[in-house]
């Protein structure tokens, strides 16, 4: 089941850069999309959302785009910081089960100071 | 901040034994989740839980799983007779809104170790 895939296991980039975390889907039932930041040995952490019926969000040096015919969400943080290294998953929800995320397999964020 | 909490951090156990896995929601909030992720695997969703009964679950969440708030403040995840392939972290979530823009808040997970 690849409904959600981050195609990038891995990403490294200078801290004051920006990264660019990319998602693609491919169930058109998804009406909901968020961002969520993983340490090791704890949860996954909630970073930014956004609804089908935008196609940007900010929140302070996160923001999110949602280009929904290409079925395509990416998360851009600027500046990157040493401290924004983690795991980051992308997550939708369809409006046919709005109880339910699924996920995709994450992506690595290594900021080099 | 108010968080999830879920108890213990790591819980090992015979296969064919019973388990079960505790959590603390958020404590407004009215929908719970129970999701884990196998080692080098995505997180995947279990089941839903709402007003006292379950909303929504996956093919994961076969008879051998149950969940249930006991006292008004824990939610809790029973596996009747583990087997190898439940090993996994396990993470409970809470969220308060229905449908609409509701922020999934997830627990530090509990990792089971089926020996």
């Amino acid at each position: 089941d690849q409904q959600v895939k981050q195609n990038s296991p891995s990403l490294s980039v200078q801290e004051g850069r920006i990264s660019i975390l990319n998602c693609d889907y491919t169930n058109s039932m998804f009406d909901y999309f968020l961002w969520y930041k993983k340490y090791p040995a704890e949860g996954p952490t909630f970073l930014i959302s956004i609804s089908s019926i935008k196609d940007k969000n900010e929140d302070g040096r996160f923001t999110v785009f949602l280009n929904k015919s290409a079925k395509h969400l990416s998360l851009h943080i600027v500046p990157s910081q040493p401290g924004d290294s983690a795991v980051y998953f992308c997550a939708a929800r369809s409006s046919g089960s709005a109880r339910q995320l699924t996920f995709g397999s994450g992506t690595q964020l290594t900021v080099l100071p | 901040e108010p968080e999830v909490t879920q108890t213990p951090s790591h819980q090992v156990t015979q296969m064919g034994q019973e388990v079960i896995l505790r959590c603390v929601p958020i404590s407004n909030h009215l929908y719970f989740y129970w999701y884990r992720q196998i080692l080098g695997q995505k997180v995947e969703f279990l089941v839903s839980f709402y007003n006292n009964e379950i909303s929504e679950k996956s093919e994961i969440f076969d008879d051998q799983f149950s969940v249930e708030r006991p006292d008004g403040s824990n939610f809790t995840l029973k596996i009747r007779s583990t087997k190898l392939e439940d090993s996994a972290m396990y993470f409970c979530a809470s969220s308060e809104a229905s449908i609409g823009a509701g922020e999934w808040f997830f627990g530090p997970g509990t990792r089971l170790t089926v020996l």
